[in-house]
């Protein structure tokens, strides 16, 4: 059964930093593009930033581009998410899924910025 | 980028009646090697996001046959054959056919009338 298993969400300052990490079982990770995705409170569902199986290819939504990195170790079959320079409006839960579908999500980490 | 324009933004529902809702794109989802990558999710109050149809018209394993998706090119539609309470929740098409960025549809909340 695929698994995904976000970490790391916590009550942060603006213009501070945060690695999230969502830990991967039950498929061959190193061969699924992953991708982080955010839901702001009471709001939609939006697209932050993809990685490819190999780490090679990456990229993001406009709204983060400069500030947040993707990344993946495959050999611990684990996606991060470094966010830096965070803003009220970056306020979430993010969500892990893979492929070019979607399917399926973890159950998401909250990221709260706020003084 | 690809705008995903759904509709209704809120479905009142009848338990056992169906129920349709409408996703359209701002352009062709149909990806160069023929397939159309225009997905549906349900997230339940309180809960993650569950894939319940990928390419159109493929539904997930463990998703009930009473979900149907359907559609070509720039419209789509989800179908629930005979609404449950179980159904309650809020529904999003996406697309990943032109990307970066993937998109996704505003939401159609359902409720129960």
């Amino acid at each position: 059964e695929v698994q995904l298993v976000e970490s790391g969400g916590d009550l942060v300052q603006p213009g501070g930093s945060l690695r999230l990490s969502c830990a991967a079982s039950g498929f061959t990770f190193s061969g699924s593009s992953m991708h982080w995705v955010r839901q702001a409170p009471g709001k939609g569902l939006v697209w932050v930033s993809h990685i490819s199986g190999d780490g090679r290819t990456t990229s993001y939504a406009e709204s983060v581009k400069g500030r947040f990195t993707i990344s993946r170790d495959n050999a611990k079959s684990t996606l991060y998410l470094q966010m830096n320079s965070l803003r009220a409006e970056d306020t979430a839960v993010y969500y892990c899924t893979r492929t070019r579908s979607f399917g399926p999500w973890g159950q998401g980490t909250l990221v709260t910025v706020s003084s | 980028d690809v705008v995903m324009t759904q509709s209704p933004l809120s479905l009142p529902v009848t338990l056992g009646q169906p129920a349709s809702i409408s996703c359209r794109s701002s352009q062709s989802l149909v990806y160069s090697d023929g397939n159309t990558y225009l997905s549906w999710f349900q997230q339940r109050p309180g809960q993650s996001p569950r894939r319940l149809i990928y390419q159109v018209s493929n539904r997930d394993s463990g998703v009930p046959d009473r979900f149907s998706g359907s559609g070509s090119g720039t419209d789509f539609t989800l179908k629930i054959s005979r609404v449950e309470a179980e159904d309650v929740g809020v529904y999003y098409c996406m697309q990943s056919t032109h990307w970066p960025p993937w998109t996704f549809g505003q939401g159609t909340k359902v409720e129960l009338q």
